[in-house]
């Protein structure tokens, strides 16, 4: 199937830790995003990486590192851990130049304890 | 990005059409009204867009005023699953690879 996907689906961790949530997307897109969504369920950038350009939300904290190998993956990388990071991550991908029609993961629930 | 508001919920009978309004009177001339919907426990999903044309899909219509300051996204003939929250947005066409901006949505429930 064509899609972009997310592992792991939930993620259960201890404060402190540092973990990894990988995105891939066989639809030949270009430009891949992660997002934030909090208990209250409000859905916020947190990057986008095109052609090797990385934008940041600048309210993410630099704890938070996205990697991209290739086109294909972005990889979001997480350090020292708190439990105000718990939230939904989802990665998403565009076709080219089309940035507002995106195609989300089906989400990484990420839980700090 | 222009602002939007929409009603925080709405219920709608199953096989029924579903009629989602949004308002965004300060949308710019080359910005374009785009739905996404986004269904418990899962990512969200692109429906369609629409500059100052109706528009429709195999998904929705999308039917925006003469003046361009609100919106209605139609689902013909709701089920179950069309059971989500809707977001509206505005943006340009070009937009520029810096992310989407969600709003609160609506709550649409399609009750059987």
């Amino acid at each position: 199937d064509t899609a972009v996907s997310q592992t792991p689906k939930y993620l259960v961790t201890q404060m402190g830790n540092d973990k990894s949530i990988k995105c891939e997307q066989n639809l030949g897109h270009d430009t891949m995003y992660w997002y934030k969504q909090d208990s209250k369920k409000f859905l916020k950038i947190m990057f986008s990486y095109n052609n090797k350009e990385l934008i940041i939300n600048e309210t993410v904290p630099n704890r938070f590192s996205p990697k991209s190998p290739d086109k294909a993956h972005l990889n979001l990388h997480i350090n020292s851990l708190e439990l105000g990071d718990s939230a939904v991550y989802f990665c998403a991908s565009n076709p080219s130049g089309r940035y507002n029609e995106q195609f989300f993961g089906p989400g990484t629930r990420l839980t700090v304890l | 990005d222009a602002k939007t508001t929409q009603p925080t919920s709405m219920d709608c009978a199953e096989g029924r059409a579903a009629n989602l309004p949004c308002n965004h009177s300060t949308i710019s001339g080359n910005e374009y009204v785009y739905w996404y919907r986004q269904i418990h426990s899962q990512g969200p999903q692109y429906i369609i867009h629409g500059l100052k044309n109706n528009e429709t899909n195999e998904m929705a219509s999308l039917i925006i005023t003469e003046d361009r300051k609100s919106s209605t996204l139609i689902l013909p003939h709701a089920t179950l699953r069309d059971t989500a929250v809707y977001y509206c947005i505005v943006r340009g066409s070009g937009g520029g690879a810096d992310g989407l901006t969600f709003g609160k949505g609506t709550h649409l429930i399609i009750q059987p």
